[in-house]
């Protein structure tokens, strides 16, 4: 079974710019979390899906930060226009609706993003 | 706000000795406690977790305690091995849900 894939796995762009992240989740699971971890620091909550549906997106920073999970499937974070403290890994995981609310999170690998 | 301290932020053993990272929260509604494991260039993964209703729970050389009334937990890993050299994250799920994670502790174990 495919884990969760994120894309890309590095993306270096200039300030203003726009850049999108894409996260896969596994197959079937429901629930769809981004995280960003800024260096040394921990792994601050974005928000959470459930299905297509935006469940909590407190941790969202700005009304820079879009984050959209259209038909429940993938999902995709768009950063316009990008700001230096931007840069940090952004990571989506996902889990499964039987988990629950003490279900194992299943992490990808992480998209780095450096804003110069 | 809902908030984790995770410390120390460095850790340095000997290959064979015991390491401990502790956290503290602060949401009293938190009843979950995993802890992941992230090797370099590696996706974190759950290595083991700790319901609000258990004080203790062991794996092989990893255990977990939890201390509800001080809000303390830890991670106890024994023997440790070059391999265990990697950042550990606690975090807890409180009332709202979402899990909440510490700033990691990077553990290097030294042969």
């Amino acid at each position: 079974e495919a884990g969760v894939t994120q894309f890309p796995s590095h993306s270096v762009i200039e300030k203003g710019q726009t850049v999108t992240l894409r996260c896969d989740p596994i197959s079937g699971h429901d629930n769809l979390y981004w995280y960003r971890r800024v260096m040394g620091k921990e792994i601050k909550f974005l928000l959470h899906f459930v299905k297509e549906s935006k469940q909590d997106e407190s941790g969202m920073p700005n009304n820079r930060f879009l984050a959209e999970r259209t038909g429940g499937t993938y999902s995709t974070l768009k950063v316009q226009p990008a700001e230096l403290e931007d840069s940090g890994v952004y990571f989506c995981a996902s889990s499964s609706r039987t988990s629950g609310n003490t279900g194992e999170l299943f992490f990808g690998e992480g998209s780095r993003l450096t804003v110069l | 706000g809902e908030n984790v301290e995770q410390h120390p932020s460095t850790l340095s053993v000997q290959e064979g000795d015991s390491a401990v990272i502790k956290c503290t929260y602060s949401d009293s509604a938190s009843n979950y406690f995993p802890w992941y494991k992230q090797e370099l260039g590696k996706r974190p993964q759950l290595i083991i977790d700790i319901r609000s209703n258990v004080g203790e729970k062991k794996d092989q050389r990893i255990a977990v305690t939890l201390n509800k009334t001080a809000k303390h937990f830890s991670l106890h890993i024994t023997e440790t091995q070059p391999e265990d050299s990697a950042v550990y994250f606690c975090a807890a799920r409180g009332g709202g849900g979402k899990l909440i994670f510490g700033q990691g502790t990077e553990l290097s174990v030294k042969p």
